[in-house]
């Protein structure tokens, strides 16, 4: 079964600072990877996205991620964190390619607090 | 305009009533999905539908009950409501595969007291 793994339910940075939020998943045949933000009270926005081709993905907002089959990750990372960068930031995988199944299972979730 | 819209936002009952959510997109994808978001804010996928047709229906107790009347709305209708039901419910829609960008609605926060 396929699952993710988000390192860190809360992150704490400086504005300015770099953000890393880590997101390991476990599938024997890499998924398709997404990270979403959501922020409070509002639905899920996609930041980026993961399918095939370049490993080192560009979204919005200046995040981008890489993508490294070999440690089964997918971190999302930003060079400078903006305090409208707090919100809950969601990885989360598919592997409708494979199986058929349409449907996200998502990480568990990381509150990034961005500090004055 | 809104791409996918859930209504109501905020709903409070009481334990045992009877009540429905609803979702329309505007975006003409064919696949629709309701998830639950918990307190602890993990997200878990109940239904989807593609063209009107129930693909995916995970262990979600009988008395959730999906409805797609059409391709662009997918309703979610819930009997004799429990306090274990209190959750946030998120409305999706993607077109073909889900490798494609799933649209998320605003969420319909339910309370049951």
């Amino acid at each position: 079964a396929q699952s993710v793994t988000q390192l860190g339910s809360h992150v704490s940075v400086s504005e300015g600072a770099l953000v890393l939020l880590r997101c390991n998943y476990s599938s024997s045949v890499p998924p398709y990877l997404f990270w979403y933000v959501q922020y409070p009270n509002q639905g899920l926005q996609l930041l980026l996205k993961y399918t095939t081709g370049a490993t080192l993905v560009k979204g919005i907002n200046g995040f981008e991620a890489e993508f490294k089959k070999s440690e089964t990750s997918f971190h999302l990372t930003k060079p400078s964190a903006h305090m409208s960068d707090a919100a809950e930031y969601f990885c989360a995988v598919s592997l409708s390619r494979l199986t058929g199944r349409r449907a996200l299972t998502f990480g568990s979730g990381t509150r990034l607090q961005v500090q004055p | 305009d809104t791409a996918v819209s859930q209504t109501p936002k905020y709903l409070v009952t009481q334990m045992g009533n009877d009540k429905s959510i609803k979702c329309e997109q505007n975006l003409g994808h064919d696949t629709m999905y309701w998830y639950k978001q918990d307190s602890k804010k993990f997200l878990k996928i109940m239904f989807s539908y593609n063209n009107k047709e129930l693909i995916i229906n995970e262990t979600v107790p009988n008395r959730f009950s999906p409805k797609s009347p059409d391709k662009a709305h997918l309703n979610l209708h819930i009997n004799s409501l429990e306090l274990g039901d209190s959750a946030v419910y998120f409305c999706a829609s993607s077109q073909g595969d889900v490798h494609t960008e799933a649209f998320f609605g605003q969420g319909t926060r339910l309370t049951v007291v």
